[in-house]
Formats: structure tokens, sequence, C-alpha cells
């Protein structure tokens, strides 16, 4: 599972409020990776981390942010909430001792209503 | 950026029967291309990988195809069982600092007894 996890696991929240999702890995990694999975979207990148404090945005950053104070924590925050933020999210790292391979944590699932 | 898709949608196949799924990629510099298996409710995760300097990968009864000059690559899978049955997802990623992973939209495989 690359030592990664992921909280909450599950999560319903109201349209407004913020939500922070937080994935935590143990195996030292430099890359972590925020993806959103919807139907007929597969999987699609939000932000990315290359170290500490370094943070870039992926396709879908748009009412999103993230930080990385810490090697081994990736947080992903919803600042305000939205119905459209409803969706899977998945933790992933880049595990450069297996050829630059991408493991992805177990995800965690936000309703909003 | 890169863009990848992926045919058909759905597949139904016999147990025992073959499948093939195919994706096309647009960006002629990647050169990694992983396939993802997802059962329901759960993380996606690697089952093969193929590199832009091979052709074609074998493991077990899952094989992946590369054609660099066409820009596609195939999943094939032998011998279908029951619990092959999921969603699958191919992906490209090329050169650079971070594994920039673009995944194509996934194809739901059943595979009926």
């Amino acid at each position: 599972d690359a030592g990664i996890t992921q909280s909450p696991r599950h999560k319903v929240t109201e349209t407004g409020t913020p939500v922070t999702l937080r994935c935590h890995q143990t195996e030292n990694h430099r890359y972590m990776y925020w993806y959103r999975q919807d139907p007929g979207h597969g999987l699609r990148l939000i932000h990315y981390s290359y170290g500490v404090k370094d943070t870039d945005k992926g396709e879908v950053s748009d009412g999103y942010s993230v930080s990385r104070s810490k090697t081994e924590d990736f947080l992903l925050t919803l600042e305000s909430a939205t119905s459209s933020q409803t969706s899977v999210y998945f933790c992933a790292i880049t595990n450069r001792d297996k050829g630059n391979t991408i493991y992805f944590g177990e995800g965690s699932w936000l309703t909003v209503v | 950026g890169e863009n990848v898709e992926q045919h058909p949608s759905t597949l139904s196949v016999q147990e025992g029967d073959s499948a093939v799924i195919k994706c096309t990629y647009s960006d002629s510099a990647s050169n990694y291309f992983p396939w993802y298996k997802q059962e329901l409710g759960k993380r996606p995760q690697l089952i093969i990988d193929i590199r832009s300097n091979v052709g074609e990968k074998k493991d077990q009864r899952i094989a992946v195809t590369l054609n660099k000059t066409a820009k596609h690559f195939s999943l094939h899978i032998t011998e279908t069982q029951p619990e092959d049955s999921a969603v699958y997802f191919c992906a490209a990623s090329g050169p650079g600092g971070y594994q920039k992973v673009t995944f194509g939209t996934g194809t739901k495989l059943q595979v009926i007894p």
C-alpha cells in the first residue's frame, strides 16, 4: 500500500463549509499528488507536491488549495465546499525505487450537500 | 498537454475469453504507460506497465503492447476470470521533474461466468 493513509475516509459536509483532507505517508517519498475521480472523467490531478513547501497546480485546481509542511503530510483544502466537489479523492505518491510508479491511497469519499 | 483516449468504456466477455482495451495518446514525448485495475470501492492498483523502449510486456494472463509510431497501446487479458471484473485505466506519462500522468476515462470490464 506504499505506506499511504488518507483521512477522513468518508465525510459529508454542507455547501460553503471548509474541508481538509489529509494524506500521510511513511516512506519518505518526495512526490505526492491529489487526484479526484468522477464518473466519465477518470482520475484528474488537482495539485501535486515535489517537496516540503513546494507545490503546484494540476488540471482541476480551482477551488482547492494544498499545503505540505512536512515530507510525510500533504493536505488538500476545499476553502468553501460546493456540490461540484462531491467526489472521491485519492492521494498518491511516486515511488522512485520502483521506476517512478504512482501508487494510490485508499481514497476519501466526500459528499457536499 | 497530453490527451489519453480509452476504448471501449464498457466490455462484457464470457469467462475464458480474451479482453482487449485500447488507448491512444497525443504527446509523442510520453514514455511510460501504466495500467491500473480498480475494483468497486477500492483504490486503483497498478497491474502492468510498459516503457517506450519496449514493444510488448507480459505478466501471466495480462500483456500490454505499445505502438509508438501510431501512439497507441493496448491491454490484453487472456483466459478471463470473474475476478478480472473491474474498471481498468490506462495512463501516459512523459519526462519531467515529476510524474505528469494523464489517465484515460476507464473501461468497465464484466466477465460473465
